[in-house]
This record gives C-alpha cells, sequence and structure tokens, in this order.
C-alpha cells in the first residue's frame, strides 16, 4: 500500500496566485513527521516545511504552510503569492515513529508545479 | 548550498562495471542516508548510516553496498552495473538531536548505465 499519496501529477497556477498541493498519508503509528521537498530542474532536494504529528498548529515557513488535517491524513502544502522560482517538483514525504534522530523517508511521487507569468 | 557534497555529479559507465559514489555529510552530522531517484521507483531509501555503523536498510541490491568511513564521509558502491540502475542517487545528512528533523540532502550524483 502506498504510504505517500499525491494524485496531482502536475499543477498550473498564475504568478501571484497561491496553490494548494496535495498529499495524504497512511500510517498506523501515532508518532509520525511530515515534509516537504522542492525538487527544481537543476536536481536537487530542498526541504522546504515540516509537520509533526503531535504538533498543535499547522507549520508555516515564509510563503509556504502545510495544512494539516490528522483525521484525514493529509498534509497539504499551500504556496502564497506564486512566484516563478517555484515553478519545480514537489514531494511530500513522511518519516514513520519518533524522532529519535534516525528517520528513514518514504516519499511520494511528486507534483510538477507551473507557474505562469 | 545545503552544506552536503557528492561526488562524481554525473557518471557514464557500461553495465557489468562497478562505480563509487562518495558522499560527505555536513559539518557535525553523524548521520548519512543514501536515497535513489528513478523515472519508474522514483525516490526510495537505499540505506542509512549512523556514525559509522549500519541502521537501516532499504530497497537496496545485493548489487550495492555502502560504508561510513571515520571521517563520516560515506561511499555507495554500485556493481554489476544493469541498465536499470541508471538513475540520480542522493545523499543526506541529519544531525543527531532529538529536536531535529530536517535531512540536508547533496546535490546528487546522476548515473548513466549504457
Amino acid at each position: 500500500a502506498q504510504k505517500i499519496t499525491q494524485t496531482q501529477p502536475g499543477m498550473f497556477v498564475q504568478e501571484k496566485e497561491a496553490v494548494t498541493l496535495d498529499c495524504t498519508y497512511d500510517t498506523s503509528d501515532p508518532s509520525y513527521g511530515l515534509f516537504w521537498y522542492k525538487q527544481p530542474s537543476s536536481g536537487e532536494m530542498i526541504f522546504l516545511i515540516y509537520q509533526g504529528s503531535y504538533d498543535q498548529q499547522n507549520a508555516t515557513e515564509g510563503r509556504y504552510s502545510l495544512n494539516f488535517q490528522k483525521a484525514r491524513k493529509s498534509a497539504n502544502l499551500v504556496i502564497s503569492a506564486s512566484q516563478l522560482g517555484d515553478s519545480a517538483m514537489y514531494f511530500c514525504a513522511m518519516r514513520e515513529g519518533p524522532n529519535t534522530g534516525f528517520q528513514k523517508l518514504v516519499f511520494g511521487t511528486g507534483t510538477r508545479l507551473l507557474v505562469s507569468p | 548550498d545545503s552544506g552536503v557534497t557528492q561526488t562524481p555529479k554525473h557518471l557514464i559507465t557500461a553495465t557489468g562495471q562497478r562505480v563509487t559514489l562518495r558522499c560527505s555529510p555536513r559539518s557535525g552530522d553523524l548521520s548519512v542516508y543514501w536515497y535513489q531517484q528513478s523515472l519508474d521507483q522514483g525516490l526510495q531509501f537505499l540505506i542509512h548510516y549512523y556514525n559509522g555503523e549500519e541502521r537501516a536498510k532499504g530497497n537496496i541490491l545485493e548489487r550495492f553496498s555502502a560504508q561510513q568511513f571515520p571521517d563520516l564521509h560515506s561511499e555507495l558502491n554500485l556493481s554489476s552495473l544493469e541498465l536499470g540502475d541508471s538513475a540520480l542517487y542522493f545523499c543526506a545528512s541529519s544531525p543527531r538531536t532529538d529536536t531535529y528533523n530536517e535531512q540536508f540532502f547533496g546535490p546528487g550524483t546522476r548515473l548513466t548505465v549504457l
């Protein structure tokens, strides 16, 4: 069974608009962490945002926010005021188990975001 | 720049050959993770080392092996290469604290097997 599901292979958004990238996850472990990474065409993986399963508030990092709905097992990434430089692949990932410092990440298949002028 | 370095950036080789990919973690990070990104398998965890010891294995083939040296750099050895081994191989590092969550990824090594 897929642990991380990203159902949107591609998304288009106009510059300055907000966009939501979907991510659902599957785990029976009460302790887990959810990550979003950005992969531009150059190939590197850039960490964007993290949400712990016990965190009470949704995580935010600048223009990025994570809409965490625990009961629905969803962790959608919201990018506000899109910029041309946001065009990239976006991956949702999960760490199962508590953060003991040893954390294998399971990745989704990614969503390609294209921001148009 | 994440602070994680990987060499070489690109590698082109032939089937049946053996290659070594090298990773230097961020200064002070004890954990090194290897991931493979291919078109058909996506991003997959291969193996994790902590302070020189293997801690977890993922979908790593028996033809592949890794080690982490006393200076904390790590090498991923791929042998008897097949066309399907062509992929982007990432190394990531993280510190050993109970409150730190981020894995820092290197720029990757793109392996092409012809």
